[in-house]
């Protein structure tokens, strides 16, 4: 079965400062990993993916993540956040028929 | 063009009683997925759809829980007697196909009281 494991629930950060929010991923089959984005009030919004190729990805909004298979990880950085990066980030694997497998999710909290 | 909407945003209801919930997914989108999200966790799947048919219903928690996409567009999310621990949001999402990016909607939050 496939499974996602986000281990910190929330991570504070000063603004300008660099993040790094981790996960990792169980999977028996082709990995597809996928990092989403959830503003207040809002539907989830995607930021990368991994699927194949380079295993260093570039997203939207100055994310990137490196998918690392010998370590099962996945995890999301930005060398500089800013206060709007405040919101919610779930890491995702793809499962059978498609579907997402979501991570319990870490709230990024940007304090200036 | 416009993205996935959902109806209502939120819906408030009482112990028992019946609600649905609609999805519009974008035009042309075949796969529709239906996910809820408990306070504090992740979106979990319940149902996707390819075309009109449920391809995949694992995750539809009991049989209280239905959803149909009779024209292979607009899709119903149908609970009934409703229970306190259904509150939650609950997320649509569309892609072109079964291996395409997923759209989620603003979701609908209920709220059984």
């Amino acid at each position: 079965a496939q499974s996602v494991t986000q281990l910190d629930s929330q991570v504070p950060v000063f603004e300008e400062a660099p993040v790094e929010l981790r996960c990792n991923y169980s999977s028996s089959v082709s990995v597809y990993l996928f990092w989403y984005v959830q503003y207040p009030n809002q539907g989830l919004q995607l930021l990368l993916k991994y699927l194949s190729g380079s295993t260093l990805v570039k997203g939207i909004n100055g994310f990137e993540a490196e998918f690392n298979k010998s370590q099962t990880s996945f995890h999301l950085r930005k060398p500089s956040v800013h206060i709007s990066d405040t919101a919610e980030y779930f890491c995702a694997v793809r499962g059978a028929t498609n579907k997402l497998i979501f991570g319990t999710g870490t709230l990024l909290a940007v304090q200036p | 063009g416009a993205g996935v909407s959902q109806t209502p945003s939120n819906k408030v209801t009482e112990k028992g009683k019946y609600v649905e919930l609609r999805c519009d997914p974008i035009s042309g989108h075949t796969a529709l997925y239906w996910y809820r999200q408990s306070l504090g966790q992740g979106p979990e799947f319940l149902i996707y759809f390819q075309g009109t048919g449920a391809a995949d219903d694992s995750g539809l928690p009991n049989d209280r829980f239905f959803a149909v996409r009779p024209e292979g567009s607009v899709s119903t999310l149908k609970i009934q007697r409703t229970e306190r621990g259904d509150s939650a949001m609950y997320l649509c999402a569309s892609s072109r196909g079964t291996n395409n990016e997923q759209f989620f909607g603003p979701g609908t939050r209920l709220t059984v009281l």
